[in-house]
């Protein structure tokens, strides 16, 4: 089956300073990829997607790439402020009935003003 | 627009206890998804309910159940609980199963504690 790893485990960064989290997947089937953003005792946040047919997506400070031959994609954000710190999960699927989201160990990222 | 609810939002159970959690998408939603997360992990998936059946299912044993129904809503059982279900369980949904259907948008949750 499907298996997502995620890097860094913990991420530290200066107010303004861009942040770049990464994950692999093993199936090279997988052709669905979200990042979400949990904060401490809140819900995931679907942030953003990308999907197999696309190799780059950007929405205002958040991008994320998407290499399939490498089986690796990236979450990118600019200019980090605080409220960007939380936890960032990322997660392969396939585009199939009863398909789960499989997900990365997490990325915990503090931003300091 | 309400979001995916879920209840209760806390649960404290003893070991050999039976527990049932409950979800309602978001309107108009006909996928439900289930998953645990454990303190410090990415969420896990347990199953995947669209138009009422069981259309996907996770590596966890028996003793977990889930049903859907005809408004969508889903109910998930755990039965014997164990020290090691202690967790907070997620549900999310998504409009529906095939193209153009990935998104999945998670409720609050529910914080499982088995003592």
């Amino acid at each position: 089956g499907e298996n997502v790893e995620q890097h860094p485990s913990t991420l530290s960064v200066q107010e303004g300073d861009s942040a770049v989290i990464k994950c692999t997947y093993s199936d090279s089937a997988s052709n669905y990829f979200p990042w979400y953003k949990q904060e401490l005792g809140k819900r995931p946040q679907l942030i953003i997607d990308i999907r197999s047919n696309v190799g780059e997506k950007k929405d205002q400070r958040i991008a994320v790439t998407l290499n399939k031959t490498a089986k690796h994609f990236s979450l990118h954000i600019t200019e980090t402020q605080p409220e960007d710190s939380a936890v960032y999960f990322c997660a392969a699927s396939l585009n199939q009935a009863g398909t789960a989201l499989i997900f990365g160990k997490g990325t915990t990222l503090s931003v300091s003003s | 627009d309400a979001g995916v609810t879920q209840s209760p939002t806390h649960l404290i159970k003893t070991r050999g206890q039976h527990v049932t959690l409950r979800c309602s998408p978001i309107s108009g939603h006909k996928s439900v998804s289930w998953y645990q997360q454990v303190l410090g992990q990415g969420p896990q998936f347990i199953f995947q309910y669209y138009e009422k059946e069981e259309r996907g299912r996770g590596n966890f044993p028996d003793r977990f159940s889930a049903r859907q129904f005809p408004n969508y809503s889903s109910e998930l059982n755990v039965n014997a609980l164990l020290l090691g279900d202690s967790a907070l369980y997620l549900c999310a949904s998504s409009a529906r199963q095939g193209l153009s259907s990935y998104e999945q948008y998670f409720g609050p949750g529910t914080r499982l504690t088995v003592t």
